[in-house]
C-alpha cells in the first residue's frame, strides 16, 4: 500500500534555482496539503487543495506555487529558491476534509537551499 | 487565533517509566484533537484522536482525554518502551474553508534501555 508518496526525498538547490516537489496519493482522497516543518515550529500549512483543479493559500504561501491537475497529484513549486526555504516538506491527504478526519502524510522531502 | 502549545522537549526517560506530554490549545469553536507521531526518517502518522469533550483516545498503550474545561489534551503512557522514541505532535483540527490542522511544535522523546 503506497499511501502518500513524495519525490524527491532529498534535494540541494542553489539560491535562485527552481524546482518542483511531487506528491502522489492512491487513496482517492479529495483534500491534499503541503506543509513545511522547521525546528521548534511544528508544521505550517503552505497551500492546500479541496479537489482536482482547485488550490488555496495556507499560513505561509509566499514563494511557493501549487497545482492540482489530477486528483491524485499535488505539485509544490519553488520558482526562485531562497535559503529561508530550507526545510522539510510534507505532503498530506485526507478523504473528506472534515475536522475529525485523519490526515495521511508522506515521508517528507528534505530541501537545502545554499 | 487557533494555536497549540506542547511541553518543551527533549524528554528523556528510562524504559518502563511513566510518560506525560502536556498539550493545551486555543481555538474558536469545537475542534477535534489529535496526537501524531513521527518516527526517525518517516512522515507523521496518527497515534490517537478525540472529537468531542470528555472523549478519550487510545492506541498502543497511549491515552489522551479531551478536557474542554482546561483546554488540554495531555498524552500519557504507563510504561514506555525504547520503540516509543519519536517526535510527538499535538494538533487541533477545525473547518475554515477546508480542514485546518494546527500543530504544536513537537516533543522529542528518547527512551533509554
Amino acid at each position: 500500500n503506497a499511501g502518500v508518496t513524495q519525490t524527491p526525498k532529498f534535494r540541494v538547490l542553489k539560491t535562485g534555482q527552481s524546482m518542483t516537489l511531487l506528491c502522489a496519493q492512491d487513496m482517492n482522497h479529495e483534500y491534499m496539503y503541503w506543509y513545511r516543518q522547521d525546528p521548534g515550529m511544528g508544521l505550517r500549512l503552505i497551500h492546500y487543495s479541496v479537489g482536482e483543479g482547485t488550490t488555496a493559500k495556507g499560513e505561509v504561501p509566499d514563494g511557493y506555487n501549487v497545482s492540482r491537475l489530477k486528483k491524485q497529484n499535488f505539485l509544490l513549486g519553488l520558482e526562485s529558491a531562497a535559503p529561508s526555504q530550507t526545510s522539510v516538506y510534507f505532503c498530506a491527504s485526507s478523504y473528506l476534509g472534515q475536522k475529525n478526519t485523519e490526515a495521511f502524510f508522506g515521508q517528507g522531502t528534505r530541501l537545502t537551499v545554499v | 487565533g487557533d494555536s497549540v502549545t506542547q511541553m518543551e522537549g527533549p524528554v528523556t526517560l528510562s524504559e518502563e517509566a511513566f510518560l506525560t506530554i502536556n498539550c493545551t490549545y486555543t481555538a474558536t469553536g469545537y475542534p477535534s484533537l489529535f496526537w501524531y507521531v513521527q518516527y526517525p526518517g518517516e512522515g507523521l502518522q496518527l497515534l490517537l484522536k478525540a472529537t468531542k469533550a470528555d472523549d478519550k483516545g487510545s492506541n498502543k498503550g497511549f491515552e489522551a482525554t479531551y478536557r474542554k474545561e482546561t483546554t488540554s489534551f495531555h498524552l500519557e503512557k504507563g510504561s514506555v518502551q525504547v520503540s516509543d522514541s519519536a517526535v510527538y505532535f499535538c494538533a487541533l483540527s477545525i473547518i475554515q474553508g477546508a480542514q485546518k490542522l494546527v500543530f504544536g511544535q513537537g516533543t522529542r522523546l528518547t527512551i533509554n534501555p
